[in-house]
């Protein structure tokens, strides 16, 4: 059972179009993390936020602790945001419990 | 960024033969990681290391073994690598604020 659910799995935007994703967690964490991952690509990661919300140029993450739940919206999505977006939270073990991701499309 | 780097980035090798995959940071980060990245099943934890020689296994350890005899190192070996091994392998360090950096993985193929 995944701990950690994702929606949706595939998105398809046009460019320029507003998006979001969610991340829904089952356990009470200290903070969440979204990864980017470009096709054949490493990962990197976008935000690590642990209450209310983050922005980093056109990428905003939000987190609702009670409500165990986090989204992450993209503002003017353009094509180079094609990529695989990934929820985790740490884990006990200091290792990260991920989602199975959501994969972006921005079409031109 | 943290100077993270794995090697090979890609390897095809033969059923029964042992593979080693190194990871390897240069910025004397205590924890490393060791993930498998598989369609459908998103990325698992295989072993970590907490120091030099404290290593502990992951949620998918059977088949691999780890050493860690110094801080900057982490090795992932496949002792007699499996057509179930085929996937992509990614290091990750975790950062002193909370933050991970991982690497930019390596492909294996097990044929």
């Amino acid at each position: 059972k995944n701990e950690v659910e994702q929606s949706p799995q595939n998105l398809t935007a046009q460019e320029g179009e507003f998006i979001t994703i969610n991340c829904s967690y089952s356990v009470g964490i200290s903070a969440l993390h979204w990864l980017q991952q470009h096709p054949g690509g490493g990962i990197v990661s976008l935000f690590m936020l642990s209450s209310g919300k983050k922005k980093h140029g056109r990428l905003i993450a939000t987190i609702n602790i009670q409500e165990k739940h986090s989204s992450l919206h993209i503002t003017a999505s353009h094509p180079r945001d094609s990529a695989v977006y990934i929820c985790a939270y740490g884990g006990s073990q200091g290792n990260l419990i991920f989602g199975k991701g959501t994969k972006l499309s921005v079409k031109p | 960024d943290a100077g993270i780097t794995q090697s090979p980035r890609h390897k095809v090798t033969e059923t029964g033969t042992p593979v080693t995959l190194r990871c390897h940071q240069t910025e004397n980060h205590r924890y490393m990681y060791w993930y498998r990245q598989d369609p459908g099943h998103g990325l698992r934890l295989i072993h970590y290391s907490y120091g030099v020689k404290d290593t502990d296994k992951g949620e998918v350890s059977d088949g691999y073994s780890v050493s860690r005899s110094k801080t900057e190192d982490f090795l992932l070996t496949l002792e007699s690598a499996t057509s179930s091994q085929t996937s992509v392998y990614f290091c990750a360090i975790r950062r002193r604020g909370g933050g991970y950096t991982f690497g930019s993985g390596t492909r294996l193929t097990v044929v």
